[in-house]
């Protein structure tokens, strides 16, 4: 079983609507949550940086983290053809054993047409 | 301000040669960790360096090494090149050993033959 879980998609929106990608994850350590924008063959830009659970929001963006269901949600409102990009979570334990490793779902594909 | 920067941005390698990456991270931030992504998989951890050492390592053979200059910038080497080496090669830089914003690099995409 994979440490961090995400439906690769694709999935298929319309223009204006609100987008739901979550990950599961099994290690009760992580502490440190994020959710990172990829376009094609270009590197991850962050997009929402959280520590612990709760809510954080910024813009379009809504982040949040439920460690009691071992579950993270990004919410995306008003989609935009520009969100269309493949959307990773990555979480971390935090400085463990010295160095900070950040561990990656596989990424979910977003199609928003217009 | 510039971001991470990586070099070059795509490499094409023949099985078992040497490659190496370099990467130069966001002015003041002294932490650079190297990720491999390979197609259809989210990045996977290879190093992490801080002022100059290594603090951390992931689960990739010997044949990957690394290093981090005085300036904070880093190499990934890899050497005796598999097909299954082709991937794109991120850096990360981060202000500090622990916790704190990973901002990537556009990466350097390698494709081994």
């Amino acid at each position: 079983q994979k440490e961090v879980e995400q439906d690769p998609g694709p999935l298929s929106v319309p223009e204006g609507a609100i987008v739901s990608l979550n990950c599961t994850y099994s290690n009760s350590a992580f502490q440190y949550f994020m959710w990172y924008r990829q376009y094609s063959r270009k590197g991850p830009e962050l997009l929402m940086y959280t520590y612990s659970s709760g809510n954080k929001e910024d813009g379009r963006f809504t982040a949040q983290v439920d460690k009691s269901s071992k579950y993270i949600s990004l919410f995306i409102r008003d989609s935009q053809p520009s969100d269309s990009a493949t959307y990773l979570c990555a979480m971390s334990r935090g400085f463990s054993g010295g160095y900070n490793k950040l561990i990656f779902g596989a990424g979910t594909r977003l199609a928003v047409h217009p | 301000d510039a971001g991470v920067t990586q070099s070059p941005t795509h490499l094409i390698k023949t099985r078992g040669q040497q490659v190496t990456l370099r990467c130069s991270p966001i002015s003041g931030h002294k932490s650079v960790s190297w990720y491999q992504q390979v197609l259809g998989q989210g990045p996977q951890f290879i190093f992490q360096y801080y002022e100059k050492e290594e603090r951390g390592r992931g689960n990739f053979p010997d044949r990957f090494s690394a290093r981090q200059f005085p300036n904070y910038s880093s190499e990934l080497n890899v050497n005796a090149l598999l097909l299954g080496d082709s991937a794109l090669y991120l850096c990360a830089s981060s202000l500090g050993q622990g916790i704190g914003e990973a901002f990537f690099g556009q990466g350097t995409r390698l494709t081994v033959v």
